[in-house]
């Protein structure tokens, strides 16, 4: 089946430092790779995608790049916020009929001011 | 637009009783969809709905859980006999279509707690 590898368990970096969170996937297929942050309280939501086809998506300050060679896809900030505090989830869909999310385990950012 | 909406936010069980969740999806969205959410497990999906029709429940215990989507205002999702192990936060999303553009929209989820 589907898994997506996400070792952060959490970070903690000072405002304007430069975040960078790693995923690494295994699927049978090409799939579309995605970035969720939930904020305490809340519920997952969208922050990024990425798709075979253009290899980068930027949202918010955040760039996301994936690497179809080596299966992964990253996450990174030049300058995080305090406001960026969060946990953020790497995940997978195949698309087509299967639209079902496959998560990683997530990273929690903590800023501190 | 409200959003997904959940209820209720908070439910506490005893061993044994049965537990029902609700779920309103995004008026207009055509999927609907419950993950389970625990620090050890962390978010997995259950099972999801198409135009309501079942698709997938492949991530369903086999036992004592099972969703239904009776219109396409509401799904529910029921555990019979609830036990400790099914204390998690329970997530219902909807996305506009099935097949892309993923973005599959959240509720606050429902945190269940079996004592």
């Amino acid at each position: 089946g589907d898994s997506v590898t996400q070792k952060q368990g959490q970070v903690t970096l000072s405002e304007d430092d430069f975040l960078f969170i790693n995923c690494t996937y295994s699927t049978t297929t090409y799939p579309t790779l995605l970035w969720y942050v939930q904020y305490l309280g809340q519920g997952p939501q969208l922050l990024l995608k990425v798709t075979t086809a253009n290899n980068k998506g930027i949202s918010r300050g955040f760039e996301a790049t994936y690497d179809k060679g080596t299966t992964s896809f990253h996450l990174q900030k030049a300058s995080v916020q305090e406001s960026d505090s969060a946990v953020y989830f790497c995940a997978l869909v195949r698309g087509g009929s299967n639209a079902k999310l496959t998560f990683g385990k997530g990273t929690k950012l903590s800023v501190k001011s | 637009n409200a959003g997904v909406i959940q209820t209720p936010r908070h439910k506490v069980t005893g061993k044994g009783q049965e537990a029902t969740l609700w779920c309103e999806p995004i008026s207009g969205h055509s999927a609907v969809f419950w993950y389970r959410q625990t620090i050890v497990q962390g978010l997995e999906f259950l099972t999801y709905f198409r135009n309501q029709a079942p698709i997938d429940d492949s991530g369903m215990p086999k036992e004592r859980f099972s969703a239904q989507m009776p219109n396409q205002s509401h799904s529910t999702l029921k555990i019979q006999s609830t036990q400790p192990q099914d204390s998690a936060v329970y997530l219902c999303a909807s996305s506009l279509d099935w097949n892309g553009p993923y973005e599959q929209y959240f509720g606050p989820g429902t945190r269940l707690t079996v004592l």
